[in-house]
């Protein structure tokens, strides 16, 4: 089974802080995201990557930062973290084409409090 | 622009009855996948089930099964004798084009009652 594993289930941080979330899967897949979930809004994705230290953004990037320096791990960075970000944060990774194509594997998420 | 729209933001049902979510889509794309995915209470985001557009047949999976009308661009998930366990957010998406996103609609709050 694919295993996706996000460092922290819950997580409290003050405005203005630089707030590191990691994300590491374990079956050697090439793609992963970075989502956020609000209630009524479902899932929007604020980037994704394809490959090491390559990035995609998504629809909501502003106020984020990624990096993905090996192929297990994609970390999301709150550069100066505000009130506005505080949700639950998703990762997904998934296969490359045909295996699976497209099917996305989630973690069990990180719910982000910014006082 | 590529949607996908599910229209019930909330569905109840009795357990072992059946229900019927609906999940509409639109896509210029002749090849795609569709997907089903569940969120439990403060749980972790699963697949439930998948169809590829190329592919007449609807998907199954024991209780679960899609009826996918891809003139209509329609995806619904029949959850057959619900159980208490059902009760969750589910998540309609889409595939897109070729760069892996899928696309997503904003979800079915499903509710059991015993």
């Amino acid at each position: 089974d694919v295993k996706v594993t996000q460092s922290s289930r819950y997580l409290v941080k003050r405005t203005g802080e630089k707030v590191f979330l990691e994300c590491v899967q374990d079956m050697d897949h090439e793609n992963m995201f970075w989502y956020r979930q609000d209630p009524g809004l479902g899932l929007r994705l604020i980037y994704f990557s394809y490959d090491v230290k390559m990035k995609e953004k998504g629809d909501i990037p502003e106020g984020y930062s990624v990096s993905r320096e090996k192929k297990e791990r994609f970390s999301l960075i709150l550069e100066s973290a505000s009130t506005n970000q505080t949700s639950m944060y998703l990762c997904a990774s998934s296969p490359p084409d045909g295996i699976n194509t497209d099917t996305q594997y989630f973690g069990p998420g990180t719910r982000l409090t910014v006082l | 622009a590529q949607t996908v729209t599910q229209s019930q933001p909330e569905m109840s049902v009795q357990e072992a009855e059946t229900v019927t979510l609906s999940c509409t889509y639109d896509t210029s794309e002749s090849d795609y996948y569709l997907f089903w995915y569940k969120q439990p209470p403060s749980r972790q985001m699963i697949l439930v089930i998948r169809q590829e557009a190329y592919k007449q047949q609807n998907a199954t999976e024991n209780r679960f099964s899609v009826n996918f009308q891809k003139a209509a661009k329609s995806f619904s998930l029949k959850i057959s004798d619900s159980q208490l366990g059902d009760a969750a957010m589910y998540f309609c998406a889409s595939s897109m084009d070729s760069n892996y996103q899928l696309i997503w609609g904003a979800g079915t709050k499903l509710i059991i009652k015993p």
